[in-house]
């Protein structure tokens, strides 16, 4: 069946790094995303990653994906306290329109 | 392009009463999706359209849930009657195609059933 697993919380301080991690069961998704979702508001993309890729690596943002394990990993260098919100991964199987979230990771970033 | 937009932004509504959310998606978006997040269950997809037409309702909790297209500029979800367990926020997004690679959301309608 499709589950995305994600730990609810974490918490940094600004400056250090934050790593959210997400682990699917369907290994024939095709396409990981990290959506974004700041408070009161709809969820952003941030960026995603193909299935026949390792790693993607946008500014800050650098996406990890162990295919083996079926484990999707953030990671977001520098934080800063703009980025507290909470983080959705998602995926997406080839030929299907519907995306299956995880329930979030709430992002704290403290001064 | 302003985005998705969507109407009301909150809405507070007393149980048994008939409640009609709407969606604008953007312009030139050839599929539009419904989403309901709770605390419990997470985001979970409710109906998607394409090119107006219904592809997948089986998100749609029961027969009080009802969603309509009927032209490329306009969705809405209706729920009648509503209860206090349909409390939630309800997202639109849209995208390009049904497979394109991103979906763009919409701020989302807080309901409130009392």
């Amino acid at each position: 069946g499709e589950d995305v697993e994600q730990s609810l919380f974490l918490s940094v301080r600004e400056g250090d790094s934050s790593v959210i991690n997400c682990t699917y069961t369907d290994s024939s998704s095709t396409y990981l995303y990290w959506y974004k979702q700041e408070p009161g508001a709809g969820l952003q993309l941030l960026t995603y990653i193909f299935s026949n890729m390792d790693m993607k690596q946008d500014q800050r943002l650098t996406v990890l994906l162990n295919k083996k394990d079926k484990h999707l990993s953030l990671r977001i260098a520098d934080t800063q306290t703009g980025d507290s919100a909470i983080y959705f991964c998602a995926e997406r199987y080839s030929g299907y329109s519907t995306l299956t979230f995880g329930k979030g990771t709430m992002l704290l970033v403290s001064p | 392009d302003a985005g998705v937009i969507q109407s009301p932004r909150h809405e507070v509504t007393e149980m048994g009463q008939e409640v009609t959310l709407r969606c604008k998606p953007i312009s030139g978006h050839n599929s539009l999706f419904w989403y309901r997040q709770t605390m419990m269950r997470g985001l979970e997809l409710l109906i998607y359209f394409n090119n107006n037409v219904p592809i997948d309702d089986s998100g749609m909790p029961e027969d009080r849930f009802s969603a309509k297209m009927p032209n490329a500029s306009f969705s809405t979800l209706k729920i009648q009657p509503s209860e206090p367990r349909d409390s939630a926020v309800y997202f639109c997004a849209s995208s390009l195609s049904r497979y394109s690679y991103e979906q763009y959301f919409g701020p989302g309608t807080r309901l409130t059933v009392t």
